[in-house]
């Protein structure tokens, strides 16, 4: 079954410190999704993207984060100056586009640990 | 936006009892979506209604959709050990990509 994988699995940072989080959604998915996890908490919406741009961010999705297709196969997540409050698990997710409406195919995360 | 608040938050019952987790909204809903969450997993999509008063089964699962459009249950019969994990509902307002999740409860089966 078609897979989205994230990289990596586990990234430490410093506080201030730049990250990127990358994914590769499932490859005829059109849609795609990050969202964020604090541990034992909801799923939140962070940001949606599709056809090369943003359509949607939540209030979390401050000037401090961006999204990337750069290639047409990769999705990324920065965050340019990491927070302590930004450590969290992230998934990718995507969507296929047609006449049903599927729900989200999340991948397995990457976790965050800002110190 | 829309909240969908969940209940209970945490439920621990017996391999083999039934189990039930609610979804309720002060606002119509255009949709309901399930997903579960395993231990230190991340969200598998279940499911989607989309009628008022709809019920679908996948096996040991019933997943039903308020006439009102305001709720939603997932209800577990004879609950198995690999029924563990956290069972989210989730609304995708018309018009809109995002996907909004509730709150979760956390089924633990004790064996």
């Amino acid at each position: 079954e078609p897979e989205v994988t994230q990289t990596p699995s586990h990234q430490v940072t410093q506080m201030g410190q730049e990250v990127i989080l990358r994914c590769v959604p499932i490859s005829n998915h059109l849609y795609f999704y990050w969202y964020r996890q604090i541990l034992g908490q909801k799923v939140e919406f962070l940001v949606s993207f599709y056809n090369n741009e943003i359509s949607e961010k939540s209030e979390i999705f401050d000037d401090q984060f961006s999204v990337e297709r750069p290639d047409g196969s990769n999705f990324t997540l920065k965050i340019r100056s990491t927070k302590l409050e930004d450590s969290a698990m992230y998934f990718c997710a995507s969507r296929y586009s047609g006449t049903k409406n599927y729900g989200y195919t999340f991948g397995s995360g990457t976790r965050l640990t800002v110190v | 936006g829309q909240q969908v608040m969940q209940i209970p938050q945490y439920q621990h019952v017996q391999e083999g009892e039934d189990f039930t987790t609610y979804c309720n909204s002060s606002t119509t809903l255009s949709n309901i979506q399930w997903y579960k969450q395993r231990p230190g997993g991340h969200p598998v999509f279940l499911i989607q209604l989309v009628k008022s008063g709809e019920v679908k089964k996948q096996k040991r699962l019933t997943f039903q959709f308020g006439e009102a459009k305001k709720n939603s249950s997932l209800h577990i019969t004879a609950t198995q050990t690999t029924d563990v994990g956290t069972y989210f509902c989730a609304h995708r307002p018309g018009g809109y990509q995002k996907v909004t999740f509730g709150t979760g409860t956390k089924l633990q089966v004790i064996p």
